[in-house]
């Protein structure tokens, strides 16, 4: 199952609300994961089963969708969230991921 | 609290193997699956394949199917990944990965890979 990702790259600022769209090439149910990876770090789980927040993430995540179409969204933009960020589909083998979006600041 | 500390960078010729391992701690190892996945410079993340802690159950990506094998030693807590026949396309970051409870989700991938090692240079070089 391809995944791709759009923007590939964004430039935004502190409080923009930023929305990243992650395409599948087949329906994938609600097996959706979202990943931040900073510089030098492993990845970090922020979304799971499509919408669900995992714990200890801000609330200014969220994510949507399911069959094909999905979206992170966050909703007004900290320093901290400066990051690469992956979609991982799960609903079958071989997990996938997408090429990645890069948030950058303006 | 749940971690994975991976083993330390590794340099290899082309041709050679490498191993490494990924310690788990904080939680039952046996009850959860581990996965691996790498990620070359400046490329995105590529799943090469899975074991249950619980039973050892494998499953490999057909990228790596050949030359991929992942172990556990379920007393030290600890999953290792072997790679063979090196070559310099395999210069990435290799992590290990956490998945859910085995007992959820049997052999299938999951919902998530969380929590995850801090990663493992290894550098293929002549």
């Amino acid at each position: 199952i391809q995944l791709t990702q759009s923007p590939s790259f964004l430039s935004a600022s502190v409080g923009d609300r930023v929305t990243i769209t992650c395409r599948a090439s087949q329906g994938i149910s609600s097996y959706l994961a979202w990943y931040q990876q900073k510089p030098g770090k492993a990845p970090k789980l922020v979304i799971y089963a499509a919408s669900t927040l995992q714990g200890g993430v801000p609330s200014r995540f969220s994510g949507s969708g399911s069959g094909t179409e999905f979206t992170l969204t966050i909703s007004s933009l900290r320093p901290e969230d400066f990051a690469t960020y992956y979609c991982q589909q799960l609903y079958s083998y071989p997990v996938t991921f997408g090429p990645g979006t890069t948030v950058d600041i303006k | 609290q749940v971690q994975l500390v991976q083993s330390g960078s590794e340099v290899k010729t082309p041709g050679a193997s490498v191993k490494v391992s990924c310690k788990a701690s904080g939680y039952t190892f046996t009850d959860y699956s581990l996965h691996w996945v790498r990620q070359a410079p400046g490329q995105r993340l590529e799943w090469m394949g899975w074991i249950n802690a619980g039973n050892g159950n494998t499953k490999y990506s057909e990228n790596f199917r050949v030359r991929v094998t992942i172990t556990r030693d379920a007393p030290a807590s600890t999953v290792y990944m072997e790679l063979s026949s090196l070559r310099s396309e395999d210069t990435a970051v290799y992590y290990c990965a956490r998945g859910p409870l085995i007992v959820l989700v049997s052999d299938a991938p999951g919902n998530w890979f969380d929590p995850w090692g801090q990663g493992t240079l290894v550098t293929v070089s002549s």
